[in-house]
């Protein structure tokens, strides 16, 4: 699976847009670009996927460039609970079942 | 709600003591996953099994073990604990719309 650089940490005004970048630039065509998140003390939580359209569900949207080789997470209205570890994977989904975590990205959130 | 539990959350063994840590899921998902979380680390994949089949990581110590007796049952035994395995233990499946993981709380395990 291709590996994933992230900025270790960020800071993100309440209430603005957090867009929190990852590379991928080893990405094969058929693999997946994944976001999980994990709040201090509890396990990591699923957010969003995509393999190259842009998504968007009630928690974020995501975007993946054209070449693939990044993408972009987008938390709209940042609010406090927000605050936490946010991890960018991307994996083969038809082949093998490993999820590999990166170093992740460090979103704290500010009043 | 359906989930992933993990007991105990926090457990405290001695060096070179013998000890197991419990998942168990209602999902009926059939890949389960344990993952070793040093402090301020990424989550440590160590295994997964896809329905009874047990896939090792090629860096996972020999002192680490897992069984899984059914679908919703998955053990993590550590045979001889040290120091360095004082660690949060998730536990994960695999499944649902997204094909994306589940997680438990955790185990924080300490060894003295």
């Amino acid at each position: 699976d291709a590996k994933t650089t992230q900025p270790p940490s960020m800071d993100c005004a309440e209430g603005r847009a957090a867009n929190l970048p990852c590379n991928h630039s080893t990405i094969s065509g058929n693999e997946y670009v994944y976001w999980y998140r994990q709040i201090h003390s509890q396990g990591p939580q699923y957010i969003i996927h995509g393999l190259k359209n842009n998504e968007t569900n009630e928690m974020a949207s995501l975007i993946i460039t054209e070449d693939r080789k990044s993408s972009t997470l987008i938390l709209p209205h940042a609010t406090l609970r927000d605050t936490a570890v946010y991890y960018c994977i991307v994996r083969v989904t038809n082949t093998g079942n490993q999820f590999y975590f990166g170093t992740g990205t460090s979103l704290t959130v500010i009043p | 709600d359906a989930m992933v539990i993990q007991n105990p959350r926090y457990q405290v063994t001695q060096f070179g003591k013998p000890v197991t840590l419990s998942c168990s899921q209602t999902l009926n998902h059939n890949v389960m996953y344990w993952y070793q979380q040093k402090s301020s680390q990424a989550p440590k994949l160590l295994f997964h099994y896809y329905d009874k089949d047990f896939n090792n990581e090629a860096d996972t110590p020999d002192n680490f073990q897992s069984r899984r007796p059914n679908t919703s049952f998955c053990f993590l035994d550590i045979r001889s604990p040290g120091l360095g395995d004082a660690a949060m233990y998730l536990c994960a499946t695999r499944g649902g719309t997204h094909n994306e993981q589940f997680f438990g709380p955790g185990t924080r395990l300490t060894v003295l």
